[in-house]
């Protein structure tokens, strides 16, 4: 069974310090692997998107890595800021020679960024 | 960009009632998705939509019915509420291509259901 496992469940950090998020996964074939934030009460928007053959995917201070072979993804957060605070999902998705339509989603880290 | 909207932001219902849950999505995506989340067990999906009346069974279809005579437009529907359907809901829309490089789903903003 497809799989996706987050740790921590949820995380307390000072504003200005960084965070290492955490994605394992057992999704196979596997096609691509993204991380999402959601803000408290909104849906959750794409922040990075990764293939098997990425190593590495940034965007401004979020910086996704993936080791495909571990099946292992993280994502850091550098000089966190107050809007930080939300929930972050890592998603997999499955290779479908058809098009893949579903995902495996995790549970999400709640992260809270205090002052 | 993709905007998807949902009809209400917070709905309150009575046991029993038949409700409707309204998803409409702008960028002429062939995809459609609803989705329920609740705190500690993620987002779990009930129904999707390749096309305008096809529909697949996700994981928790039970008590839950769908309707997409539109392609812009996907419709989740409670036939009669009961409290353990008390949930946020969450619409999404992907595009359909072979690629999984284009299968991001962009989701609205939630609609958070209690039913009393």
């Amino acid at each position: 069974k497809n799989q996706v496992e987050q740790s921590p469940q949820s995380l307390i950090i000072l504003e200005g310090k960084n965070c290492t998020l955490q994605c394992n996964y057992t999704v196979s074939p596997f096609s691509n692997l993204r991380w999402y934030k959601q803000d408290t009460g909104r849906g959750p928007v794409s922040l990075t998107i990764m293939t098997f053959s990425e190593n590495t995917k940034s965007n401004g201070r979020y910086t996704a890595t993936l080791d495909a072979d571990t099946k292992q993804s993280s994502l850091h957060i550098t000089a966190s800021q107050l809007s930080d605070s939300a929930s972050y999902i890592c998603v997999v998705s499955p290779y479908s020679g058809a098009g893949s339509y579903q995902l495996t989603f995790g549970k999400g880290t709640k992260l809270s960024v205090i002052p | 960009d993709v905007k998807v909207t949902q009809s209400s932001r917070y709905l309150v219902k009575r046991t029993g009632e038949k409700v409707f849950l309204e998803c409409v999505q702008d960028m002429d995506h062939e995809n459609m998705f609803w989705y329920r989340q609740d705190p500690g067990l993620g987002l779990r999906l009930i129904y999707f939509s390749y096309d305008v009346k096809m529909k697949e069974k996700g994981d928790i279809p039970e008590g839950y019915s769908v309707s997409r005579e539109k392609k812009e437009r996907f419709s989740l529907i409670l036939e009669s509420a009961s409290t353990n359907q008390t949930s946020m809901y969450l619409c999404a829309s992907s595009l359909r291509r072979t690629s999984g490089l284009y299968n991001e789903q962009f989701f609205g903003p939630g609609t958070r259901l209690t039913v009393l």
